[in-house]
Order: structure tokens, then C-alpha cells, then sequence
């Protein structure tokens, strides 16, 4: 049973045309997440959403926001994407803002920017 | 800021065999949790296990286990019985109190038949 979902799973988009990635999901979660991935690298926290509440990294680049609709729903829109933010995007969720919450992370989104 | 390292980018055994991945990390308050993520190729990330740093008790979670050192910053992860399916990229991640996961660069993990 799919818990996180994320659409699409590959998206190509070009260099400066605005592209928006959907993440839903079925736990019923507080909290949820985007993280960036990088070939090779670590996932970076992006921002979070507790409920409604928005909260950015501060070093997440003003091109990255963010829509929480409703509780199932997160989008992440790149406004004018760039070469450099060609990467993997993953959405998370858990339960509450605590670190005994396990995180559940959805399969991601795999831009490329041409 | 807090940091974590996994000096192994890739490491490679044979099935049944055991196997250990190496985490570090660096900070300087005394509460926090650390954990190992797994994320198979093509497939989303799970939680392997998870360690509170105020429990000297290390975690265990059936052919998973950890052995936490805090004095010497030190948490890595020992893989029984490896399987095929275990294969994986592995990242070891920190996190103190609040959710916000700082992760390692991961371990790429392979098991051969």
C-alpha cells in the first residue's frame, strides 16, 4: 500500500520554464518534508510543513516554494529552474515534529533540466 | 553545525556474509538520535534503525545492528547474513530533538551472490 506518493516520477522540464512536483499521502501526517538529492550526494532539507505551518531552510534558494492545501497534499514549485536544480525530490512525512516520529519518505521525483 | 560522515563511499561482500558501515558524526550537545536510512535502487527510503544517544544500550532490529560509541562519536551499522536484497545505497543521518535529518553521503552497498 502506497503511503507517500509522488508524481511524476521523472520530469523534464527546461532551463527557466516553472515546473511544479505533487506529493501525497495516506498516513494521515503533521509533518511533511521536501528534500533535495543531488547525484552522489546527501539529501538536503528543503523546507517543512508542520499542518500549515511553513518552515524554510535558510539556505533554500528563493526559487524553491512550497503549497500545503490540504493535509495529503505538497507541492513544490521551482519557479525558474536552473541546471544546477536538476536532482532527485523527496517528499517525507511523519507523524509529529519529534525525532521518535520516523520519517516516510515517497519514491521521488526525478527532474532534469535541459 | 552538526555533521555526519561515512567514509566508505561503496563496499561490497557476498551474500550470507556480515557487514559494517561506518558512520561519524560531530556535535556537541549530549541528547539526540541518529539513525540508517536504506534507499534501494529505484525505490524510496526506509528506516533500518534508530539510536537514542541517552540509551547505552545499542539498538537492534533482527539481522540489523548498531554499535554506539558517544565518546568517540561513533555509530555504525552491522548487517548480518546479508542478503541480496540488502543491496542498497545506506545513509547514516543525526538529528537532535526536532525532526530536521542531517544526513551523511551515503554508503554504497552491494550485496553479491
Amino acid at each position: 500500500d502506497a503511503m507517500v506518493i509522488q508524481n511524476p516520477r521523472y520530469q523534464v522540464t527546461q532551463f527557466g520554464k516553472p515546473v511544479t512536483l505533487s506529493c501525497s499521502q495516506t498516513l494521515n501526517h503533521n509533518v511533511m518534508y521536501w528534500y533535495q538529492q543531488k547525484s552522489s550526494q546527501a539529501p538536503k532539507l528543503l523546507f517543512h510543513y508542520y499542518d500549515k505551518d511553513f518552515n524554510n531552510e535558510a539556505d533554500t534558494p528563493d526559487n524553491f516554494q512550497s503549497r500545503r492545501p490540504n493535509t495529503s497534499f505538497c507541492f513544490l514549485d521551482i519557479r525558474s529552474p536552473g541546471l544546477g536544480d536538476a536532482a532527485m525530490y523527496l517528499c517525507a512525512t511523519s507523524a509529529d515534529w519529534k525525532s521518535t516520529d520516523t520519517q516516510y519518505f515517497g519514491p521521488g521525483t526525478r527532474l532534469t533540466v535541459l | 553545525a552538526q555533521t555526519v560522515t561515512q567514509s566508505q563511499p561503496e563496499m561490497s561482500v557476498q551474500e550470507a556474509e556480515t557487514v559494517t558501515l561506518s558512520c561519524t558524526y560531530d556535535t556537541s550537545e549530549s541528547n539526540y538520535y541518529l539513525f540508517w536510512y536504506k534507499q534501494p535502487p529505484s525505490r524510496q527510503m526506509i528506516l533500518v534503525i534508530r539510536q537514542e544517544a541517552y540509551k547505552q544500550q545499542n539498538a537492534t532490529e533482527n539481522r540489523f545492528s548498531v554499535n554506539f560509541q558517544k565518546a568517540a562519536k561513533s555509530f555504525s551499522l552491522k548487517i548480518s547474513d546479508s542478503q541480496l536484497g540488502d543491496t542498497a545505497m545506506y545513509f547514516c543521518a543525526f538529528s537532535q530533538g526536532a525532526q530536521k535529518l542531517v544526513f551523511g553521503q551515503g554508503t554504497r552497498l552491494t550485496i553479491n551472490p
